[in-house]
């Protein structure tokens, strides 16, 4: 089974900086895609970034990038320019590549969490 | 395009109901999956749907069942409720539930049991 932890539960970060939140993960497969998820208050959960596994360019949207290293398992966030806006619970998530039985089928796995709060 | 909406918002119960929550996809999604919130467990896949049928299921007890109907409409429930049920139920859909896919999500039904 695959496991993605987030070590960091909570991390501020000033206003115009930039913040790296961390996640590593665990599995033995070698397709699958990792996704940086954003929950703000509201609750509503939105898509950060995505990277696919088999890709050793590391994904960026705009003033978000990753950091992507696939032998060490770690896929880390970097946030720059930090907005007011940007605060929120950020969740990282893996979803296999496989088809086999069907355990891939709509399965995200997430890790934990990292609340980052924005200071003015 | 309109996002995916979740009914109701908000639910109270007492322990043994049962409850019935209900999701819509964005339009042309046809891949419904369900996760139950909770800040001791996170988040954690409970099923996904497609064309009518469950294809994928998460470690829950069977008092979690849902269903998606033609339209891709899903509805889950729980019967027997549990304190520990009381949970934010979020659904996310996406078109065919492909792994290369994006999950959109709802902005969840918060549950709970007293």
């Amino acid at each position: 089974a695959q496991t993605v932890t987030q070590s960091q539960p909570e991390m501020s970060v000033q206003e115009a900086e930039t913040v790296t939140l961390s996640c590593t993960y665990d599995t033995s497969e070698s397709d699958y895609y990792l996704f940086w998820y954003k929950q703000p208050p509201s609750r509503q959960m939105i898509l950060v970034i995505r990277q696919e596994a088999y890709k050793q360019q590391n994904a960026t949207e705009n003033r978000f990038s990753v950091n992507f290293q696939k032998a060490a398992k770690s896929f880390s966030l970097k946030i720059s320019d930090s907005q007011l806006g940007d605060a929120a619970m950020y969740f990282c998530a893996y979803r296999s590549a496989l088809y086999a039985g069907g355990t891939s089928y709509g399965k995200l796995t997430f890790g934990q969490g990292t609340i980052l709060t924005v200071h003015p | 395009k309109a996002g995916v909406t979740q009914t109701p918002r908000y639910l109270i119960k007492t322990r043994g109901q049962q409850v019935t929550l209900s999701c819509s996809p964005i339009s042309g999604h046809r891949s419904v999956s369900w996760y139950q919130q909770t800040p001791g467990q996170g988040l954690q896949f409970l099923f996904e749907y497609f064309s009518e049928t469950q294809r994928n299921k998460g470690n829950f007890p069977g008092r979690f069942s849902g269903r998606q109907f033609s339209n891709s409409r899903s509805e889950m429930n729980v019967s027997t409720l549990e304190l520990g049920d009381s949970a934010l139920y979020l659904c996310a859909s996406s078109l065919l539930g492909d792994p290369q896919e994006t999950q959109y999500f709802g902005p969840g039904t918060r549950l709970l049991v007293l």
